[in-house]
């Protein structure tokens, strides 16, 4: 079965700390993709980072950077120098053979300032 | 790139009455589109794939009867919620998957529906 975990359900930390969120996987699939989406309190969907299952290089995008770890079936998100407007959920997802997205629960992220 | 609206963002509607929503793809074709349907603090639910001209592949548990979907055009999916209760009441989000885009949906901003 296909599954997708995200442990932390809530993350508080202060403005310009780094935070992690973290996301595991299972898949029976030997090729999937795997994506983090920001949902701010407006609702909108906001695709951040796609990963093919073959390429496990790290990635780093200004203040983003992504672990994707094939031998413990993790797909982290590291958040660096937080800022107010990164409180938001964000969400892990599997991409299925059939193009679906399995998803996991979110981790709801709060900056204060 | 890669813009999907989603129109009305708000509908309040009374009991027993039918709400359309809209999904559009902007600046591409999307084959397959989604429709999900999103509980306060949970995540999101996928209620069906909709694919341009064929029939909708519905969830278990989703009636189709209920929620009625059609993608008439490479570029728009629309969603109608049938003599809508109270129970209906929810945000409901579309995506569209850009071919050739390795899998990626792209969301709509989404519909939050009030049924009185």
């Amino acid at each position: 079965a296909q599954k997708v975990t995200q442990a932390q359900t809530e993350i508080s930390v202060v403005e310009k700390e780094d935070v992690t969120l973290d996301c595991v996987y299972e898949t029976r699939d030997t090729t999937y993709y795997l994506f983090w989406y920001k949902q701010p309190p407006s609702g909108e969907l906001v695709f951040l980072i796609r990963r093919n299952s073959f390429d496990e290089q790290n990635e780093i995008s200004g203040r983003y950077s992504w672990n994707f770890q094939k031998s413990t079936s993790s797909f982290n998100f590291t958040i660096t120098a937080s800022q107010v407007v990164d409180s938001a959920v964000y969400f892990c997802a599997l991409s299925d053979s059939n193009y679906q997205l399995i998803w996991g629960a979110g981790t709801k992220l709060i900056i204060k300032p | 790139g890669a813009v999907v609206s989603q129109h009305p963002s708000r509908v309040i509607c009374k009991s027993g009455t039918s709400v359309k929503i809209e999904c559009r793809s902007l600046d591409f074709q999307a084959t397959t589109m989604f429709w999900y349907r999103q509980f306060p603090k949970q995540s999101l639910m996928l209620m069906a794939t909709s694919n341009e001209g064929s029939k909708a592949t519905y969830e278990q548990g989703v009636e189709k009867d209920k929620f009625l979907i059609n993608h008439a055009s490479l570029t728009l999916s629309t969603l109608t919620v049938t003599s809508a209760h109270p129970e209906d009441s929810s945000f409901y989000i579309c995506s569209a998957r850009a071919d050739g885009t390795q899998d990626t949906q792209y969301f709509g901003p989404g519909t939050r529906l009030t049924v009185l």
